[in-house]
């Protein structure tokens, strides 16, 4: 696609109950982040992947926390028992040869009530 | 480590003066930074970066940035404000070194707000 997709725009789910959180990269971009934007803060980077494979995971907050990577293409970030500090804006960024060239989606805004 | 400071969280300019927002890092290698600026309900966009070439940068809507390594600055600049630049303005590094992932470190953020 033209864009880094994401889906759902918006989320809003129960505490305790487990989300996933789609990111669709352009197409032929290897590298692929996933970073959360509380209210009135800057992002926190959470995961990178390199192809299908995560060589850092180090900014994942606690191991409700999981993604993977498929075909080099698609990622899933997945929080499971929800709790109401995850209430953040959850942006995926990807880019292709070299860093910094990123493209940022516009994000899954997620509210846990 | 690589960290980045914005040293002012709320920046108020009148439409058609000077913007200043100012942004001190720490790098333990040779940093790369950006500039990223957010309106409200829309995604993040790239105005500037620095890689190691020129140390004035000239970004997108009349923004520029000059990367001083004495003073570990990289403070943003524009001549002179229009009200659509009433924005939220991430300063950024980039980690570098030999294992460079890509990986952005925020600021966390100066909200500029200009008046008429």
């Amino acid at each position: 696609g033209a864009g880094v997709s994401q889906s759902p725009s918006n989320k809003v789910t129960e505490k305790g109950k487990d989300v996933e959180l789609r990111c669709d990269p352009i197409s032929g971009h290897t590298a692929l982040y996933w970073y959360r934007q509380r209210l009135g803060q800057g992002l926190e980077f959470l995961i990178y992947f390199q192809g299908n494979s995560a060589p850092d995971k180090s900014g994942l907050p606690s191991d409700r926390f999981s993604a993977e990577r498929t075909g080099e293409s698609v990622s899933t970030l997945t929080i499971q028992r929800t709790q109401q500090e995850d209430s953040a804006v959850y942006l995926c960024a990807s880019h292709a040869t070299g860093p910094y060239g990123y493209t940022f989606g516009s994000g899954t805004r997620l509210t846990v009530v | 480590a690589q960290s980045v400071t914005q040293l002012d969280s709320h920046v108020s300019v009148s439409e058609g003066t000077p913007v200043l927002l100012r942004c001190n890092y720490s790098s333990s290698y040779s940093p790369s930074l950006f500039w990223y600026v957010q309106h409200p309900n829309k995604g993040l966009q790239l105005l500037l970066k620095y890689t190691s070439a020129a140390t004035l940068v000239k970004g997108i809507n009349g923004f520029e940035a000059e990367f001083k390594k004495s003073e570990t600055s990289f403070h943003l600049t524009k001549p002179s404000a229009h009200m659509s630049d009433a924005a939220e303005y991430f300063c950024v590094v980039g980690l570098g070194g030999s294992s460079n992932t890509g990986k952005l470190i925020f600021g966390q953020g100066t909200t500029l707000q200009v008046k008429p």
